[in-house]
Formats: structure tokens, sequence, C-alpha cells
């Protein structure tokens, strides 16, 4: 099963408001990631992260990679309407299996 | 388009008939990822390869999966004897080891077994 805890599990907000969301695990991952995914598609990356304590950003979306390497977070500035989606963080070692966690589904009220 | 495709996008069967579905990678990506998502649910990892070699694979993959990637390059899930509990989202993904490995996802194949 799943072992990544990612919350809150849906978030209904107004456009323009800032959003953020969290993930944490019972073990270390040596990259994060964050995917969006909209209904009936694949999950489409919006940011990596390769180091611990590592702050990235994309747009308005700004992504840290916690020191302790158990956790990360994803914050989304002035939302907008199509930032609605589901929101899936994920932790890679080795290069091989991404671990998902549950989602955050993201509703925006215009 | 040079991201990760996927065929078909939709797939109803009857349960107990075989299924098969394709992926293909993003060109020169040597790693390719099969996934499988059911509803409200992350993506769960099911194998993957490198090259044309079949490296890691999950216990959920039972014996009635099996996945190819031939010639190191597309790559083909099939089910056998499909049961209504295989319906869900099947997901392939791509990465190119030496890059950050970072995987990138296809649009999917929904599975829908009655």
């Amino acid at each position: 099963g799943q072992q990544l805890n990612q919350s809150p599990q849906s978030m209904f907000i107004q456009e323009g408001e800032d959003v953020s969301m969290n993930c944490t695990s019972s073990s270390i991952f040596n990259t994060w990631l964050w995917y969006k995914q909209d209904p009936g598609e694949g999950p489409v990356l919006l940011i990596a992260l390769y180091k611990a304590g590592e702050l990235t950003s994309n747009g308005r979306l700004t992504a840290q990679f916690g020191i302790t390497r158990k956790d990360s977070f994803l914050n989304i500035s002035a939302s907008i309407p199509s930032d609605v989606g589901i929101y899936f963080c994920a932790g890679n070692n080795a290069g091989n299996m991404l671990t998902f966690g549950g989602g955050t589904r993201l509703m925006v009220k215009p | 388009d040079t991201g990760v495709s996927q065929d078909p996008r939709h797939k109803i069967t009857k349960r107990g008939q075989n299924v098969t579905f394709r992926c293909d990678p993003i060109s020169e990506h040597n790693r390719l990822y099969w996934y499988r998502q059911t509803l409200g649910q992350g993506p769960e990892f099911l194998t993957y390869f490198q090259n044309e070699a079949q490296l890691e694979k999950s216990r959920l993959l039972s014996d009635r999966f099996s996945a190819e990637r031939p010639k190191g390059s597309f790559s083909t899930l099939e089910i056998q004897r499909t049961e209504q509990g295989d319906s869900a989202m099947y997901l392939c993904a791509s990465s190119s080891l030496g890059f950050g490995d970072t995987q990138y996802f296809g649009p999917g194949t929904r599975l829908t077994v009655l």
C-alpha cells in the first residue's frame, strides 16, 4: 500500500487565494515530485526536487524538499480556475518505482 | 508530439477475455514503467524496464499480467482472463537514466471489465 500521507484530501477555495498542501512519509526519499492530474488523463509533472532543503518554483507554484527527506510541500499562489484538479506527491529512491500519496483534490470557486 | 503515448485510451471487455495495452515512451528514454490507478487513489507501481530488461515487478503483478519491451522501445502490458477487479487506469511512464530519472506519464488506458 501507499506510504505517503498527503493532506489535505480536498480543498475548496476562492479564486485568487493561495493554496498549500503537504506530504509526509515514514521513509526517506532521495527525490520528491509533484504531479497534477485532470480527470481521465495521466499525471503531469509540475516540479521535481532532488536535494534535501531544495526550494524550487515553477510560475505560481513553489515546492520544497524537507530537510529530513521525509516530507515535501507545494504552494500555489493566486489560484485560478484552471488550477482545479488532483495534485499528487511522489517519492523516489534508487530511480525506479514512485510511491504516490493519496492526492489533494483542489476545487476553485470563481 | 514527443510525449509518452498509450493505446488504446479506453477498453471495455468482458470478464475472462484477454486485453493488451501498448505504451510508446519518449524517444531515447531507456526506462519504462507501468502503474495502475484505481478511482480515488494514487498510481501504484506494477513493473519497470531498463532497455529491454524487466528489472522489478510488484506483488500487484499477478500471474495473469505480463509485460514486455522486446526491443527496448515500446512496451506491451497483457492481462489474461480479466476480472472485474482489474478495472482501473493503466499508466505508462518513461525516464532517462542519468537525467534525474524523472518520470513522465502518458495519458493512460482506462480498462472497464464487465
